[in-house]
């Protein structure tokens, strides 16, 4: 079972609707979990992070962390065109590995206009 | 404030051969990594510095690649010799303190690294 695991997607949406990426993790003593953006060519940003159970907003992004179900998720409102890229989700885990980011191997966002 | 560097953006070489990638952390970050980035893959760690001594580098083939951080700021990754299967974008990144959970990465542009 690999650490981190997204659908590869494609997944298209149209301009103005809601896109929601969704992220497994393995390992339960997790600590914290980011959302990085990376268009083709170019290298991973920094969307957001969360480490508490709930919600998390930033402007047109909402994170959603659920510790039980080792479940994360992103959601982008009102998407644009300029949101298409592939969302790549990381986590921290504890212990002697704390700070060191697990990737999952993205998935690929086409908004449409 | 100046990102994270990285030098050269390209390098195409023949298996066998070596290479070398260049990084320069953003001021003041005491931790530095570097990872490997397959085609449709996830960024993986090869190796990360808290200042110049090494956390982890379980992931790196220490038969073939080798990396330093002389002085604690800039880091130098080498490949030697260089296989088919090491194509791929070398990323370096960057955090304040590498120590807590929450500590942003911050990366820089990359290295494309095709090996013929």
């Amino acid at each position: 079972q690999k650490e981190v695991e997204q659908n590869s997607g494609p997944l298209s949406v149209p301009e103005g609707a809601i896109a929601s990426l969704n992220c497994t993790y393995s390992d339960r003593g997790s600590q914290s979990f980011f959302w990085y953006r990376q268009y083709s060519g170019k290298s991973p940003e920094l969307i957001m992070f969360i480490y508490s159970n709930g919600d998390k907003e930033d402007g047109r992004f909402t994170a959603q962390l659920n510790k039980a179900s080792q479940y994360v998720s992103l959601l982008i409102r009102d998407s644009q065109p300029s949101d298409s890229a592939t969302y790549l989700c990381a986590v921290v885990r504890g212990g002697s590995t704390l700070g060191r980011l697990y990737f999952g191997r993205g998935t690929q966002l086409t908004v449409w206009p | 404030e100046a990102g994270v560097a990285q030098s050269p953006r390209y390098k195409i070489i023949e298996k066998r051969q070596s290479v070398a990638f260049w990084c320069n952390p953003i001021s003041g970050h005491a931790t530095l990594y570097w990872y490997q980035q397959i085609l449709g893959q996830g960024p993986k760690l090869l190796i990360q510095f808290q200042n110049n001594g090494v956390v982890d580098d379980s992931q790196l083939p220490k038969d073939r690649f080798s990396a330093e951080r002389l002085k604690g700021v800039d880091s130098t990754l080498k490949i030697q010799p260089a296989k088919l299967e090491d194509s791929a974008v070398y990323l370096c990144a960057s955090s304040l303190v590498g120590t807590a959970s929450t500590d942003t990465q911050y990366f820089g542009p990359g290295t494309r690294l095709t090996v013929l």
